[in-house]
């Protein structure tokens, strides 16, 4: 049974486009949060997205989007990236509100 | 707003000898406490969870954790140490009504274990 599965797990951009991150969650869960880790820091909760709607969104700004699809997959957008984005992106996902499960993060950098 | 301090930014621990992470958080209400791990390179793994009844949870891995409300902590603690347990512990606190899903995390203690 695969866990939480992220996609791409590096990616460098260049500070203004744009960036699309991708999540498929545990089998069985549908919810999915997404966090963003930067360098020395804990994680830091950006939205979360259940039923394809997001529920609860953190201090981030509009830049900041995401999308859940039916099959409770997920992705995160990032506009305009600035050079502090850059950092670690974790997907969680859950069945419902309970314990979050991790993926492994998709590490990116900003030039 | 809620928040979570921990004061130890990197603990040593001989191999074979106890651990005791420390985690204080600031919450109005009863709160969900949850502490993780993160191994380099890797996501983050839910060692233990507290939101009610016994204050000494037991986790994975031989770990535990006690919540002392008056104390506003919820210290993570280890009897033996191995060399494997080197890693990130986060120390986190769940939000609102959905308290397993907004959380918010200290900044991280990093373990290295002596031979």
């Amino acid at each position: 049974d695969a866990g939480v599965t992220q996609s791409p797990t590096h990616l460098i951009k260049t500070r203004g486009q744009q960036v699309t991150l991708r999540c498929s969650p545990k089998s069985g869960h549908d919810t999915v949060s997404w966090y963003q880790q930067a360098l020395g820091q804990g994680p830091q909760f950006i939205f979360q997205y259940y039923e394809e709607e997001e529920r609860q969104r953190g201090n981030f700004p509009d830049r900041f989007s995401g999308h859940q699809f039916p099959n409770y997959s997920s992705e995160l957008n990032v506009n305009a990236l600035l050079l502090g984005d850059s950092a670690l992106y974790l997907c969680a996902s859950s069945p419902g509100n309970s314990p979050l499960h991790f993926g492994n993060g998709t590490r990116l950098t900003v030039t | 707003a809620q928040s979570v301090t921990q004061p130890d930014i990197h603990i040593t621990v001989s191999e074979g000898a106890s651990l005791e992470l420390r985690c204080n958080y600031s919450y109005g209400a009863t709160p969900y406490l949850f502490w993780y791990v993160q191994s380099p390179g890797q996501g983050l793994q839910l060692l233990l969870k507290y939101f009610s009844g016994d204050t000494l949870v037991q986790g994975i891995k031989g770990f535990e954790a006690e919540f002392k409300r008056s104390q506003s902590s919820f210290n993570l603690r280890k009897p033996s140490v191995h060399w494997s347990d080197a890693a990130e512990y986060f120390c986190a606190v769940g939000e609102g009504g959905t308290g397993f899903q907004k959380l918010v995390f200290g900044t991280g203690t990093r373990l290295l274990v002596s031979p």
